[in-house]
């Protein structure tokens, strides 16, 4: 069975200290992988995408993920965390052949001054 | 590129009026449109996928003459919630898909507070 696991369901960091949100699927095919931000009362936004090319992966913002097909992993990561970077963030899976989409649980990354 | 926006960004409706909720791809064509329906701090739950001009998808337990769902134009998809009751009150998010692509871009969300 198809499933993402976002191991934790807050993160908390300091302003200018690192990011680390981590996101495991389980997948019998070749996926895409997608991390997504939603802001309050808001949309989501793509942060950056996973489809097959280099597994090292830069998105908006100064994120960046690397998908480890040994380890099943798409972890998100920032160098310094940013004030505005406080929100909820998405891992989400894509699955090749009918484009299902898995949504994980969510992770809220809390930020302190 | 790639925008999608939504309308209303929220509405109120009495018990048993229906609302309409609309998805337009400002900026590309959306061969597939899909439908999500969120709750306070919970992720997003699929209710159905759209693809134009053909019937949407439903996602198991989601009551298809409740939730209507039309796909008439490339850049359109409509959401009506018939006869409405508080407990539909929710955020409606809406993606869009480009033929082929496995990105959906989402719009703003709609708050819906049925009293």
């Amino acid at each position: 069975a198809q499933s993402v696991t976002q191991l934790d369901s807050h993160v908390s960091v300091s302003e200018g200290t690192p990011v680390l949100l981590r996101c495991n699927y389980s997948s019998s095919y070749s996926p895409s992988l997608f991390w997504y931000v939603q802001h309050p009362n808001k949309g989501l936004q793509l942060l950056l995408k996973y489809t097959s090319a280099a597994t090292l992966v830069k998105g908006i913002n100064g994120f960046e993920a690397e998908f480890k097909k040994s380890e099943t992993s798409f972890h998100l990561t920032k160098p310094s965390a940013h004030m505005s970077d406080a929100a909820e963030y998405f891992c989400v899976v894509t699955l090749t052949g009918g484009f299902k989409t898995i949504f994980g649980a969510g992770t809220r990354l809390f930020v302190k001054a | 590129g790639a925008v999608v926006s939504q309308h209303p960004s929220w509405v109120i409706c009495k018990s048993g009026t229906s609302v309409k909720i609309e998805c337009r791809s400002l900026d590309f064509q959306a061969t597939t449109m899909f439908w999500y329906r969120q709750f306070p701090k919970k992720s997003l739950m699929l209710m159905a996928t759209s693809n134009e001009g053909s019937k949407a998808t439903y996602e198991q337990g989601v009551e298809k003459d409740k939730f209507l769902i039309n796909h008439a134009s490339l850049t359109l998809s409509t959401l009506t919630v018939t006869s409405a009751h508080p407990e539909d009150s929710s955020f409606y998010i809406c993606s869009a898909r480009k033929e082929g692509s496995k990105t959906q871009y989402f719009g703003p969300g709609t708050r819906l507070l049925v009293l």
